[in-house]
């Protein structure tokens, strides 16, 4: 159960896009089609933006996608917002009902 | 409204114990699959088990498995994690998470801290 990998951090000038990688395996990300993407503020629990690789829950902005290939997954934030600025974690399901998480990226608004 | 409300964290001595307990209110609590996930400060989120709506199955992280317990109590909307044999480690915000499309409502967690 080794944590999926993401950049530390990514960076993009407002209206710009940024796009975070989510590295696994072929036993997670690559196996299943139950990757999701969550946002996360500072003190704040987390929420939800991406399910199943790239569907996009009631509420969230169309800016917000996920596409994967292969053991890699990744979202990108088109048209980013001063209020995009938080840590995202990508997770996946890797089997026998276990889930993983990422390890995290942290996305700065220039 | 969908509201998760973890209660039960604070602070313990290593090997001790403590149980936490998730109430769930604006949702059929009976048929939704839930999750403890955590955080340790400053760090990144951890998976940590699962409980099947009826109760009838778990799954636990290797890091947590033989010391966590996760149960639930549908008539009560709640579920719990009874957490023993406590390390430093395992020093973290709680949160329990609603499963629908994928864990999409969760509560604003309950802090657990181990240190003598």
């Amino acid at each position: 159960q080794s944590a999926l990998t993401q950049p530390p951090s990514a960076s993009g000038s407002p209206g710009q896009s940024v796009t975070i990688s989510c590295t696994g395996t072929s036993s997670d990300v690559g196996g299943y089609n139950y990757v999701s993407w969550y946002q996360q503020h500072p003190g704040k629990a987390p929420k939800l933006m991406i399910y199943e690789v790239s569907k996009r829950p009631s509420g969230v902005p169309d800016r917000f996608s996920g596409s994967k290939s292969g053991n890699t997954a990744s979202l990108t934030v088109s048209g980013l917002q001063a209020e995009d600025e938080a840590d995202y974690y990508c997770c996946s399901y890797a089997g026998n009902y276990i889930d993983v998480f990422g390890t995290g990226t942290k996305v700065t608004v220039l | 409204e969908v509201q998760l409300v973890e209660s039960g964290g604070g602070l313990v001595q290593p090997g001790g114990s403590l149980r936490l307990s998730c109430e769930a209110s604006g949702f059929t609590f009976s048929s939704s699959w839930m999750h403890w996930v955590r955080q340790a400060p400053g760090k990144g989120l951890v998976w940590v088990s699962r409980i099947r709506s009826d109760g009838t199955y778990t799954a636990y992280a290797d890091s947590v498995k033989g010391r966590f317990t996760i149960s639930r109590d549908n008539a009560k909307d709640t579920v719990f994690l009874q957490m023993n044999s406590l390390r430093g480690e395992d020093t973290a915000m709680y949160y329990c998470a609603k499963e629908g499309s994928s864990l999409d409502y969760w509560g604003q967690g309950t802090l657990v801290t181990v240190s003598s």
